[in-house]
């Protein structure tokens, strides 16, 4: 069973413009929301992250959105810009040491391309 | 301060040859990870360790091993390759569960 789910699986955006990214999750028991930022050739780097005890975070052009009665989370990228081309990963997972939920689950990844 | 270092970072190996891939890290961070990334897949959790000495599995362990037996290293071994276990290896490593995780460059890993 997925603990993620992730979409879409790619995204053209013009220059400019906004990006949006959405994933849903499984298990309340999470409670740390990240989001990584992956550019070929290069591993995964993380970019922001929310808790559950706010409802959005914004850094710089990136903003998370969290609603935890549908248990979703969206990364919104504001004034896209060709550097943003990535591939983004939304992730949940749990501080809580003694239960195997306190790994990572990855979503399956969007693939950002942002025209010029 | 180099943070998480994969080695090697390119191998091609023929089927049914074994090989070590090693992850150190300089962070004292107690958890490791080993993840495999393929086109459309995203990132899939082949074993964990939550400390030294200590390895579970994850999603999709089956063909792999691995060691703890240093805090700051991370071995993950294939005894007999095969061609399905052609893939991008990412070693990470977390300070505790529920935070930031951080990536090595990753080893591109060809079976033929």
């Amino acid at each position: 069973q997925q603990q993620v789910k992730q979409s879409p699986q790619s995204l053209i955006v013009q220059k400019g413009g906004i990006s949006i990214i959405n994933c849903a999750y499984e298990n309340t028991a999470f409670d740390y929301f990240p989001w990584y930022q992956q550019f070929p050739g290069k591993g995964p780097a993380l970019l922001i992250a929310i808790r559950p005890d706010v409802s959005e975070k914004k850094e710089g052009r990136f903003t998370i959105s969290f609603n935890k009665s549908a248990k979703q989370f969206s990364l919104h990228i504001m004034d896209s810009q060709p550097g943003d081309s990535a591939t983004y990963f939304c992730a949940a997972t749990s501080d809580d040491r003694g239960s195997t939920l306190g790994r990572l689950y990855f979503g399956r990844g969007t693939q950002l391309t942002v025209w010029p | 301060n180099a943070g998480v270092t994969q080695t090697p970072k390119f191998r091609v190996l023929k089927t049914g040859q074994s090989m070590t891939l090693l992850c150190a890290q300089d962070m004292n961070h107690e958890y490791m990870y080993w993840y495999r990334q393929d086109p459309g897949m995203g990132l899939r959790l082949i074993h964990y360790s939550v400390g030294e000495g200590t390895t579970a599995k994850g999603e999709v362990p089956d063909g792999y091993n691995v060691s703890r037996l240093k805090k700051q290293n991370f071995l993950l071994g294939l005894e007999s390759a095969a061609p399905s276990q052609t893939s991008v290896y990412f070693c990470a490593t977390s300070l505790l569960s529920g935070t930031e995780a951080f990536f090595g460059q990753g080893t591109r890993l060809t079976v033929v």
